[in-house]
């Protein structure tokens, strides 16, 4: 069964280090996620992707944030100058209609540790 | 922000056991997916719920979404080791895009042979 598949897996950095979280979404996948979950908490929404344009983003998404979809296949979440609270596990997302309810196929996700 | 409220929190049952977990909410939501999650992985989904009062059954587990779309439920019978993990409810409110789920903190599930 086709699967997202998100590298690194785990990735440390320094604060201030800018760092690139890497994702595959499923080949024939249009619509493109980046969920966080820090340690204990809920699962929360970053921005979602469509047509090579950022389609919705929430508050946690600032100007350190960026998505980009590089080569037509990679789908890759940038952030420019990390902080401790940053540290987080990362979700990759991908649906494959932009109907309501559309399930979402989710990667096993980058633990990024900020220290 | 839409809250998901989920409980309980922890859940530690024998096997053979039936068991049930909520998910509530003040808000109402179009819809409702439920997901589970084991270590290291991502949420997989298992169901979702559109219409007040519907009711969907996969194998031993039946999921149902309230009447006035605040609220679901999570319905295991006859619960196995394999049951295990974390059960994630998720749903998109009215004025929701494609993709933007509200998640509750989850159901730890064990089950123990």
């Amino acid at each position: 069964e086709p699967e997202v598949t998100q590298t690194p897996s785990h990735q440390v950095t320094q604060m201030g280090q800018e760092v690139i979280l890497r994702c595959v979404p499923i080949s024939n996948h249009l619509y493109f996620y980046w969920y966080r979950q820090i340690l204990g908490q809920k699962v929360e929404f970053l921005v979602s992707f469509y047509n090579n344009e950022i389609s919705e983003k929430s508050e946690i998404f600032d100007d350190q944030f960026s998505v980009e979809r590089p080569d037509g296949s990679n789908f890759t979440l940038k952030i420019r100058s990390t902080k401790l609270e940053d540290s987080a596990m990362y979700f990759c997302a991908s649906s494959g209609t932009g109907l309501a309810n559309s399930p979402l196929h989710f990667g096993n996700g980058t633990r990024l540790t900020v220290t | 922000t839409q809250l998901l409220e989920q409980s309980p929190q922890f859940l530690s049952i024998q096997e053979g056991e039936n068991l049930t977990v909520y998910c509530n909410s003040s808000s109402v939501f179009s819809s409702l997916q439920w997901y589970r999650q084991e270590p290291g992985e991502g949420p997989v989904l298992l169901v979702t719920v559109v219409t007040g009062g519907e009711v969907k059954k996969l194998k031993r587990l039946t999921f149902q979404f309230g009447d006035a779309r605040k609220d679901s439920s999570l319905h295991i019978t006859a619960a196995q080791p394999g049951d295990t993990g974390l059960y994630l409810c998720a749903g998109y409110d009215r004025g929701s895009t494609l993709g933007r789920l509200y998640f509750g903190r989850g159901t730890q599930l064990t089950v123990w042979p």
